[in-house]
């Protein structure tokens, strides 16, 4: 069983679908963490929880809304998305947030296509 | 701003040794990282560089050059299994990572 876990690994859905991506963490961190991944760019970091509360939001649009209703547990809800969006979206995990050192442990992510 | 540059795409034949370059700006510095992401799957802790010089892991070794502000990984050995992407991120002043768009190394027999 991997450290963390993401469901569903693939998703379609029409701009005015709503679903969600969950992420389970199994290692006891205490920082979750989501990123988008589209084909030849860097990682984008979307959003941060900490102690399950949110600590960062990097200008995310609010057609994205995250939910950490623990620290093990992490969700991504989606609702009216555009097809710029259609991208890997990656959740990870580190022992705790602030340190230099600190590695992240990611998930095998969410391909999504919006149509 | 602020910027991680590494090359797309690198081809190399297995049995040899390839090197991948990471060179980068950034606002302060706190360590660099490098991760392995096979296609489809997660990025997996490489390596982690906050001193110059090189360290060395089994095939795989990074070094780092903080006042050239440069990066490198070195894949000895190569297997059929090192094709992947390899990406390069970097710690910036406030603990932010920056990260590269990451190399595909494709590995030929």
């Amino acid at each position: 069983e991997t450290g963390v876990t993401q469901t569903p690994r693939h998703l379609v859905m029409g701009m005015t679908n709503k679903k969600s991506l969950k992420c389970e963490q199994h290692l006891g961190h205490n920082a979750m963490y989501w990123y988008k991944q589209s084909a030849k760019k860097p990682l984008e970091l979307m959003f941060v929880y900490n102690f399950k509360e949110q600590t960062e939001n990097n200008s995310v649009p609010s057609r994205f809304s995250p939910e950490c209703p623990n620290s093990s547990h992490l969700f991504l809800h989606l609702h009216t998305l555009q097809p710029e969006d259609s991208a890997l979206y990656l959740c990870a995990s580190s022992q705790d947030r602030g340190a230099a050192n600190e590695k992240l442990f990611f998930g095998s992510g969410t391909q999504l296509s919006v149509l | 701003g602020q910027n991680i540059d590494q090359p797309t795409e690198m081809t190399a034949t297995e049995g040899a040794i390839v090197q991948i370059n990471c060179t980068y700006q950034t606002s302060g510095f706190n360590g660099l990282f490098w991760y392995q992401q096979h296609a489809g799957e997660a990025p997996t802790f490489l390596s982690y560089n906050v001193l110059d010089g090189l360290e060395e892991k089994g095939r795989f070794s990074s070094f780092l050059s903080r006042s050239k502000g440069y990066s490198y990984l070195l894949l000895k050995e190569l297997q059929m299994k090192d094709s992947a992407s390899y990406l390069c991120a970097v710690v910036d002043s406030n603990y932010q990572l920056i990260w590269g768009a990451g190399t595909k190394l494709i590995i030929k027999p």
